[in-house]
């Protein structure tokens, strides 16, 4: 079993819906990531927050909005997206800076279709 | 920047014969790599990571790495694949400066029984 765990499972949401995946982990890891990952190819990245604050964000689309209401939790807001974002949103933990190194934990993802 | 490539985009090997996915990162200060296994329709899992020492890595299900600093590679290997291996593997690499985990294109694994 993932100690990162992602819900929904499976998500079907429209162009003009608002949604949100959920994200927890209870690893003790003070940064979490969001990445997106589409059918053969690898996970990339979209935000980090590191001690509940975003610290990078890849340039995504304002659509996405990230949020980490504490040091278990991170959701992903979408609004207005595009048949084009349909893909597997991975969630993951580590510890921060330069123990991140020490690995990620992956949770088994969202995998979102737009219609 | 530091980045990784993957040269095997796909591998179609047999039950029982040998496999060797080749991974190679750019230079960057210190490297920690990983190779990361997706099954089809799972969740990414860790097959086995490189810090530091020994550079010969053992990981779970039987495969095993070797960080060559030389060549800037961390191949993985199986002596003998099985049927149940067929996924697709990443190699990545945590960045020193940002620890961001970059992750190689990807090699598709199939084993024919």
């Amino acid at each position: 079993d993932t100690e990162v765990t992602q819900t929904p499972k499976h998500l079907v949401m429209g162009m003009t819906n608002k949604k949100s995946l959920k994200c927890e982990q209870h690893m003790g890891h003070r940064a979490m990531y969001w990445y997106k990952q589409k059918a053969k190819k690898p996970p990339e990245l979209m935000f980090v927050y590191s001690y509940e604050k975003l610290s990078i964000n890849e340039s995504v689309p304002s659509r996405f909005s990230p949020e980490c209401p504490n040091s278990s939790l991170l959701n992903l807001h979408l609004h207005a997206l595009q048949p084009e974002d349909s893909a597997l949103y991975l969630c993951a933990s580590s510890h921060p800076g330069g123990r991140a190194s020490e690995g990620y934990t992956f949770g088994s993802g969202t995998r979102l279709t737009v219609v | 920047a530091q980045s990784v490539s993957q040269h095997n985009h796909h591998v179609i090997l047999s039950e029982a014969a040998s496999l060797e996915l080749g991974c190679n990162y750019s230079y960057g200060g210190t490297v920690n790599l990983f190779w990361y296994v997706q099954y089809p329709g799972q969740h990414l899992q860790l097959l086995l990571k490189y810090f530091s020492g020994d550079p010969l890595v053992k990981g779970i299900k039987g495969f095993e790495a070797e960080f060559i600093k030389s060549k800037f590679s961390f191949n993985l290997r199986k002596p003998s694949v099985q049927w149940s291996d067929t996924a697709e593997y990443f190699c990545a690499v945590v960045s020193s400066n940002t620890g961001k985990l970059i992750f190689g294109q990807g090699t598709t694994l199939q084993v024919k029984p």
